[in-house]
């Protein structure tokens, strides 16, 4: 089955620490990107990546930081600087292309809490 | 303003109804919009994209208006499993936007 795997599901952080979360896909999709959901608010767009070894910041970028060695696999790693972490990230992927024209496809996200 | 808004609801209806939902978008040079539906503590999953003829799958109906930049969403004979949080997104480069969502809650 084709599909996005994020692991692991529920992510506990401590202070001063810094935590990678994992996002892998089998669709052969050229286009993937990080989120994050805050209760009540809607998504918003951490980096993205259109093609492997380049990627940019969203929205929030700021306390993140990702790469894209592989064209399958975009982790996230949240770093200590970014003091609100508390949130639930989601990963997505779409068939490639600029300009955020085609649908995305989510992971089934991790929810990550500060300890 | 922001950049996509939608109504948040809660919107309660009994089985059979019909609901519409709106959502507005601000930038007029945007070229993509989806419905997308999210089960409590779920992910989002595509339910529609939406064009600018107007499209319709089962019982929804998903139009766009340009015009006034809004998107809408009719669901008909509301089903128990139509409840959940519906979210507008709206393609404002170099991002996709995803509104707050529209809560329903379909009744016995």
């Amino acid at each position: 089955d084709g599909g996005i795997t994020q692991s692991p599901k529920y992510l506990f952080r401590k202070e001063g620490q810094n935590v990678t979360l994992s996002c892998e896909q089998n669709l052969n999709h050229d286009a993937m990107y990080w989120y994050r959901q805050d209760p009540g608010q809607g998504l918003r767009l951490i980096y993205y990546s259109q093609i492997v070894n380049d990627f940019q910041k969203g929205d929030i970028a700021e306390g993140y930081s990702v790469s894209r060695e592989k064209k399958e696999s975009f982790p996230l790693t949240v770093t200590s600087a970014q003091k609100n972490p508390t949130a639930f990230y989601l990963c997505a992927s779409s068939i490639g292309g600029g300009g955020f024209i085609q649908p995305q496809h989510f992971g089934d996200g991790t929810r990550l809490s500060i300890l | 303003r922001k950049e996509v808004e939608q109504d948040p609801g809660p919107f309660n209806v009994p089985e059979g109804a019909t609901v519409a939902f709106n959502c507005t978008y601000s930038n007029s040079a945007s070229q993509s919009f989806f419905w997308y539906r999210q089960d409590c503590r779920k992910e989002p999953k595509l339910l529609m994209s939406v064009y600018s003829s107007g499209n319709e799958d089962g019982r929804f109906t998903a139009q766009l208006n340009r015009a006034s930049q809004y998107i809408s969403l009719l669901i008909r004979d509301s089903k128990l499993s139509d409840s959940a949080t519906y979210l507008c997104v709206v393609n404002i480069n170099p991002s996709m936007r995803f509104g707050a969502g529209t809560r329903l809650t379909v009744k016995p």
